[in-house]
């Protein structure tokens, strides 16, 4: 298996641009999840699916943000407009019965 | 809900030597705590974890202790070297062993000195 695939890998955008993330998780795990990476804040869950049904999106930030998915190999995380304090690399992991694998995440830069 | 401490932020150790990095939780429900090790510019990535019902697991260099008591659990890395140098995260959930509702510590720079 290649692993939990993110697209884009590196993204550079201005304020106020549409970002759109991208997620294909493992095939056979069941639950994906959506995380935030800063020197800040650490590793924040933003969003998770359990059988692509959003279970929590309590650590969403705000209605900027949006997650899907519709159906069981991909995801999309959407971020509309989009602000310079969006700047962090977002991580894609799924799960089967236990261990959370990461994908290699999409560096996003707000400009 | 869970708030998960991570001590310290950065660590540095001479080659060869011990490192112990802690971690403390607030759920009491909390029942599974993994560690993660993410190299620079990569994924983090699963190195170990522990359930509840245990107190110590190990493997080869690595292990960790928990502490259900006190709420703490820790990493020891003995006879470190320099492919150890990362940034390592704790973690805990109480969804048993999943991956569901895993809270993060904010993370440990273990800097290994040659």
């Amino acid at each position: 298996d290649a692993g939990v695939i993110q697209s884009p890998r590196h993204e550079v955008t201005e304020m106020g641009q549409e970002v759109t993330l991208r997620c294909k998780p493992i095939s056979g795990h069941n639950s994906l999840f959506w995380y935030r990476q800063t020197m800040m804040r650490g590793l924040e869950l933003l969003i998770y699916f359990n059988n692509n049904v959003p279970i929590d999106d309590s650590g969403m930030p705000e209605d900027r943000f949006s997650a899907k998915m519709p159906n069981a190999s991909f995801s999309t995380l959407k971020i509309q407009p989009s602000e310079p304090r969006d700047s962090a690399v977002y991580f894609c992991a799924s799960s089967g019965i236990g261990e959370l694998f990461f994908g290699e995440g999409s560096r996003l830069t707000v400009l | 809900g869970e708030n998960v401490e991570q001590h310290p932020s950065t660590l540095s150790v001479q080659e060869g030597d011990s490192a112990v990095i802690k971690c403390t939780y607030s759920d009491s429900a909390s029942n599974y705590f993994p560690w993660y090790k993410q190299e620079l510019g990569k994924r983090p990535q699963l190195i170990i974890d522990i359930r509840s019902n245990v107190g110590e697991k190990k493997d080869q260099r690595i292990a960790v202790t928990l502490n259900k008591t006190a709420k703490h659990f820790s990493l020891h890395i003995t006879e470190t070297q320099p492919e150890d140098s990362a940034v390592y995260f704790c973690a805990a959930s109480s969804s048993g062993g999943g991956a569901d509702g895993l809270t993060f510590g904010k993370g440990t720079h273990l800097i290994i000195q040659p």
